[in-house]
């Protein structure tokens, strides 16, 4: 299974864009790139999820470079319960007896 | 909606003592997952069933084993809880898609604590 690798933590301020970066250099052809939320005492949520170029829901934007070696979460003007856990993912999970690593994920704070 | 329901929010034992975690869902998913959660360490997988009566280890399976009798429930077993096993621990359950989909529904998670 692919390895991610994201920023443990990041600041920001209610209103901005906020952009979390997640590398991911040997992701496997038929592989997916997903994104989870997560609040305190919760279980993840999904947000988003991609293949290549750009997917974006009322949530988030997802944009993915052409060699798909990394790829960008966009939280468009970020408000205080958008403070969370955000966690990148890459698999297939077409395949039974696959499975998904979360990782620890990166803890994004908001502030007003 | 997608349900997927833990049988405790909240549960305490004793070193030694059998335990069992029950998850359940409503939506007919193939896949089914135990993780659990600690400070700093993110969530990482202790098992995992694509079938009824299948299961694949995770990460971290020791000290741990599951049972899935039906499709829809799925069952964590700590055969002798030990303190290192006080955890949040978290049920999800997702398709196997024939067009890629990795999107997982979770349970709200039971948090065990053992004395």
């Amino acid at each position: 299974l692919a390895k991610t690798t994201q920023p443990i933590s990041m600041d920001s301020y209610e209103g901005q864009e906020v952009n979390i970066t997640c590398s991911h250099n040997n992701i496997a052809t038929n592989d997916y790139i997903t994104w989870y939320q997560q609040f305190p005492s919760q279980g993840p949520r999904f947000i988003i999820q991609g293949y290549k170029t750009k997917v974006t829901n009322e949530v988030a934007s997802l944009f993915i470079p052409a060699d798909r070696k990394s790829s960008t979460l966009s939280l468009p003007r970020v408000s205080l319960s958008d403070t969370a856990v955000y966690y990148c993912l890459v698999g297939d999970m077409r395949q039974a007896g696959t499975a998904l690593i979360f990782g620890k994920g990166t803890t994004l704070s908001v502030s007003s | 909606d997608v349900k997927v329901t833990q049988s405790s929010r909240y549960l305490v034992k004793r070193t030694g003592e059998k335990v069992f975690l029950e998850c359940v869902q409503d939506m007919d998913h193939e896949n089914m997952f135990w993780y659990r959660q600690d400070p700093g360490l993110g969530l990482r997988l202790i098992y995992f069933s694509y079938d009824v009566k299948m299961k694949e280890k995770g990460d971290i399976p020791e000290g741990y084993s599951v049972s899935r009798e039906k499709k829809e429930r799925f069952s964590l077993i700590l055969e002798s809880a030990s303190t290192n096993q006080t955890s949040m621990y978290l049920c999800a359950s997702s398709f196997v898609r024939t067009v890629g989909d990795n999107e997982q529904f979770f349970g709200p998670g039971t948090r065990l604590t053992v004395l």
